[in-house]
C-alpha cells in the first residue's frame, strides 16, 4: 500500500507552547487528508478534513483556532496545536486518500503529544 | 464512533480462528473496512468490502457482510501471535471514516 509518513513520532512540550505535526504522502498525491485524535484504549475521533488548497473542514466541537490545519501541497498537511495544555495530550493520527472518492485511506504512524 | 460498535476484547488460542464482530447503523455506508493497530503505531488497512458484497476472502482473512442486519465480521484463520493487536472496523459515509472502539485480540500459546 501507499506510504504516509508522520513526524514527529512523539513530542513533549511545555504548557502554552505550540507544536506542529507533519503528515506526508510519500508515493502518491493526497488531495484529501484527515486528522484524528485517539485517547488511550479508545477509538479514533475525526478532528478535521483538509483538502489541498482550501480551508479545512472541522468536526463539531473541534476548535479551529486551537488546531490549525494547513494543506499547502498535494503531499503535505500540517496540524499545529496552539497554546497547548495538558488536556491536549493525546495520540494524533493523520490519514490520506489519493482522491476525495478514493476507497483506501492510508494512515501515518501517529504522533504521541505530551504537554507538561 | 457511536454509530459503529464492536466487542472490546477477544482471547484466542494460537492456531484457532478468530472472529471479530461489528455492527453499524448507517445503511448508506458505501465501504466497510477492517484496520489493525499495534501498540504505539498507526492503523494498517487489512481489508475492505463494498456494501453490495456479502463476502470477501483474502488469504487468512474472510470478511462477511450482512447488510440487512448491518453486521460485519472479520475471521482470521490460523491465528498467530503476530495477530495480537487492536482491530477496528469502520464505515465510510461521505468519504469520511467512522470507527468502532476497537477489539483487542490477544493470542495465547
Amino acid at each position: 500500500g501507499a506510504v504516509v509518513s508522520q513526524h514527529p513520532s512523539w513530542v513533549i512540550c511545555k504548557s502554552g507552547t505550540s507544536v506542529k505535526i507533519e503528515c506526508r504522502s510519500l508515493d502518491f498525491q493526497a488531495t484529501t487528508m484527515f486528522w484524528y485524535r485517539q485517547f488511550p484504549k479508545q477509538s479514533l475521533m475525526l478532528m478535521a478534513t483538509s483538502n489541498e488548497g482550501s480551508k479545512a473542514t472541522y468536526e463539531q466541537g473541534v476548535e479551529k483556532d486551537k488546531f490549525l490545519i494547513n494543506h499547502a501541497s498535494l503531499t503535505l498537511s500540517t496540524l499545529t496545536v496552539t497554546s497547548a495544555h495538558p488536556e491536549d495530550s493525546s495520540f494524533y493520527i493523520c490519514s490520506a486518500r489519493a482522491s476525495v472518492q478514493g476507497i483506501e485511506a492510508f494512515f501515518g504512524q501517529g504522533t504521541r503529544l505530551t504537554v507538561v | 464512533g457511536e454509530d459503529v460498535e464492536q466487542s472490546l476484547f477477544l482471547s484466542v488460542r494460537e492456531g484457532d480462528s478468530s472472529v471479530i464482530n461489528c455492527t453499524y447503523t448507517d445503511s448508506s455506508s458505501t465501504y466497510l473496512y477492517w484496520y489493525k493497530q499495534e501498540p504505539g503505531a498507526g492503523l494498517q488497512l487489512l481489508t475492505y468490502i463494498f456494501s453490495n458484497m456479502d463476502m470477501k476472502q483474502d488469504q487468512r482473512l474472510t470478511v462477511l457482510l450482512n447488510k440487512k442486519d448491518k453486521h460485519l465480521s472479520l475471521r482470521i484463520a490460523d491465528t498467530q501471535t503476530g495477530d495480537s493487536a487492536i482491530y477496528f472496523c469502520a464505515e465510510s459515509i461521505d468519504y469520511k471514516l467512522s470507527f468502532g472502539a476497537g477489539t483487542t485480540v490477544t493470542v495465547r500459546a
